[in-house]
């Protein structure tokens, strides 16, 4: 079956600096990618996600790279506020009819 | 509340109780989720329904029992839980396979064993 894993586990940044969150998966036939965050004592929620035919996807500060050859996506976020601290969950669907299987989380701090 | 909901939102409860979780989602959706979410582990997909048909059931123990009346609502019977099973409980809905991806996720349960 598929496998993911997420790296780092936990992340510390200063507000304003770049922060980036990895990800690698095993099935090659895997074909969305999405991204959620989970702040502190909330459901988890899509912030950003990309097919296997795009290689970039951005939104405002936030950006996902794939590199399907590889078999790794990032999530990169730009000029870090404190509001952007949470735990990160990367994922990966196979198929139309595949369920999500979710990396491990990144706890993300941005200190003001 | 629009969206997903669930209650009760916290629970406490013996090894030898019964109790129900309930999700209800006000979104039209066609597939709705049940993960159990632990410290340090990944979100563990435990059951999924697809127009109230459970369509997979992730190897969970006999003692979790899920039910889906209808396609937007879904509950999960607990009888004779572990400590282990302490856990967040968070349901999800989707549009259904095939179609849109995105999950959109419930508050959660959380759920304490003793």
């Amino acid at each position: 079956g598929e496998n993911v894993e997420q790296h780092p586990s936990t992340l510390s940044v200063q507000e304003g600096d770049s922060a980036v969150i990895k990800c690698t998966y095993s099935d090659s036939a895997s074909n969305y990618f999405p991204w959620y965050k989970q702040e502190l004592g909330k459901r988890p929620q899509l912030i950003i996600d990309i097919r296997s035919n795009v290689g970039e996807k951005k939104d405002q500060r936030i950006a996902v790279t794939l590199n399907k050859t590889a078999k790794h996506f990032s999530l990169h976020i730009t000029e870090t506020q404190p509001e952007d601290s949470a735990v990160y969950f990367c994922a990966v669907k196979r198929g139309s009819q595949g369920n999500l299987i979710f990396g491990k989380g990144t706890k993300l701090s941005v200190k003001p | 509340e629009t969206g997903v909901t669930q209650t009760p939102r916290h629970l406490v409860m013996g090894m030898t109780n019964k109790k129900s979780l309930k999700c209800e989602q006000h979104l039209g959706h066609n597939a709705m989720y049940w993960y159990k979410q632990s410290a340090k582990k990944p979100l563990e997909l435990m059951f999924v329904y697809s127009l109230e048909e459970r369509v997979e059931n992730n190897s969970v123990p006999s003692r979790f029992s899920p039910e889906c009346p209808n396609s937007s609502h879904l509950f999960l019977h607990l009888h004779t839980l572990q400590p282990e099973d302490s856990a967040l409980y968070l349901c999800a809905s989707s549009q259904g396979p095939g179609r849109r991806n995105e999950q959109f996720f419930g508050p959660g349960t959380r759920l304490t064993v003793l």
